[in-house]
């Protein structure tokens, strides 16, 4: 079965500075799509990039971008220029490819950004 | 385009009543989903639906019951309400398109409705 793990469940940064959130997933299958949702106080669930596993090149989205290392099965999320509405709390999620469409959560990390 | 809307957004149940969260999307997606999410936890699977008239379970479909007779509409069913069903639920949809670069299907991104906060008492 597919698992995600994100191993930090807080985290901080300075305004305007970067910060780096882990995830990390298993699965045996070969094609997959990975993803990170920022879920505000306000709840809604806002994608914030999406990448598909046999694409080499990391996804970028303006400041954030990932790094994605399919052998190690990481997928970290880097937030450049952080600001303050950056606060909120991150999921990483991943999809099987297919037929099926089922995506499976990590546990979240929340994010504080201090002024 | 208003996208995913759910209704109610907060609700209050007794154990062993019944209602439906209502969730509707304008997007002509043939997918949509219901998820819960419980305090401090990730989003958990609990339905599912590839297009009008079916419908699959998720990870966690005990307690609850789902119906897609349109497109636009997923309405999820709490039967007998239980205090383990307290949790903020979360309708989403997409739709479903061949990639370029994959001989699969690919599935595009999933958009979230704002949820549905409900505590059983």
């Amino acid at each position: 079965a597919q698992t995600v793990t994100q191993s930090q469940p807080e985290m901080s940064v300075q305004e305007a500075e970067t910060v780096t959130l882990s995830c990390t997933y298993d699965t045996s299958e070969s094609d997959y799509y990975l993803f990170w949702y920022k879920q505000p106080p306000s709840r809604q669930m806002i994608l914030v990039i999406r990448q598909e596993a046999y694409k080499q090149q990391n996804a970028t989205e303006n400041r954030f971008s990932v790094n994605f290392q399919k052998a190690a099965k990481s997928f970290s999320l880097k937030i450049s220029d952080s600001q303050l509405g950056d606060a909120a709390m991150y999921f990483c999620a991943y999809r099987a490819g297919g037929a099926t469409n089922k995506l499976i959560f990590g546990t979240g990390t929340l994010l504080a950004v201090q002024p | 385009n208003a996208g995913v809307t759910q209704t109610p957004k907060f609700r209050i149940l007794k154990i062993g009543q019944s209602m439906t969260l209502q969730c509707t999307q304008d997007m002509n997606h043939n997918y949509m989903y219901w998820y819960r999410q419980d305090p401090g936890m990730g989003l958990k699977l609990i339905y599912y639906s590839v297009g009008a008239g079916i419908t699959d379970k998720g990870e966690v479909p005990n307690g609850y019951n789902v119906s897609r007779s349109t497109t636009e509409d997923f309405p999820l069913r709490l039967e007998l309400a239980a205090p383990s069903q307290t949790s903020v639920y979360f309708c989403a949809s997409s739709y479903s398109m061949r990639d370029k670069g994959s001989t699969l299907f690919a599935q595009e991104t999933q958009y979230f409705g704002p949820g549905t906060r409900l505590l059983v008492l």
